[in-house]
């Protein structure tokens, strides 16, 4: 899997648009790229993924840079309940293969 | 619909005692993973199931065993539980079927060996 990096913290003021980044330069062809995050104390949850276009879903955007070696996820109306700690991996879709969660981006909301 | 469940969701050890962890998910899936997260760190694959019978070994086997009798259940053993189990242990499971292979996640179990 390739490995990614990320910022380790960010802040985001309630109501605001969360953007969080994510580099992923050796991300190979048939790669792709998920979002996961952990809220404090809680089982990761998965937030959504995405090989090349753009993604939306109930949750959150994935934006996809052309060449693929970068991405950001974008939480459209950041709520209280949104802080936690961000996981970009970057991986194959077949298969039963370990989720490899780096360091994450611990994300707070600030009121 | 419950998901991924686990039981106990605390338990206390001394050390040299034996417990299993207990997983069960209701969404027929194939693939079964047992994960520890220590302190400030990420989440490490301790065994894995592909399917009913099968089990595989992950990153940091030694100390479990694991047994997946039934389809819906993925046990998790510790034979003799020392302090360095001490931790939290995630199971989660994930879908052949589909193009997108996404782990859900049970709420954890927090062990604490003495």
């Amino acid at each position: 899997d390739a490995k990614t990096t990320q910022p380790p913290s960010m802040d985001c003021a309630e109501g605001r648009a969360a953007n969080l980044p994510c580099n992923h330069s050796t991300i190979s062809g048939n790669e792709y790229v998920y979002w996961y995050r952990q809220i404090h104390s809680q089982g990761p949850q998965y937030i959504i993924h995405g090989l090349k276009n753009n993604e939306t879903n109930e949750m959150a955007s994935l934006i996809i840079t052309e060449d693929r070696k970068s991405s950001t996820l974008i939480l459209p109306h950041a709520t209280l309940r949104d802080t936690a700690v961000y996981y970009c991996i970057v991986r194959v879709p077949q298969g039963a293969q370990k989720l490899v969660f780096g360091q994450g981006t611990r994300l707070t909301i600030n009121p | 619909n419950a998901g991924v469940t686990q039981t106990p969701k605390f338990r206390v050890l001394k050390t040299g005692q034996s417990m299993t962890l207990l997983c069960a998910q209701d969404m027929n899936h194939e693939y079964m993973y047992w994960y520890r997260q220590d302190p400030g760190m990420g989440l490490r694959l301790i065994h894995y199931s592909v399917g009913e019978g099968t089990t595989a070994k992950g990153e940091v086997p030694d100390g479990y065993n694991v047994s997946r009798l039934k389809k819906q259940n993925f046990l998790l053993g510790l034979e003799s539980a020392a302090p360095s189990q001490t931790s939290v242990y995630f199971c989660a499971s994930s879908t052949s079927a589909s193009f997108k292979n996404i782990q859900y996640f049970g709420a954890g179990t927090r062990l604490s060996v003495l």
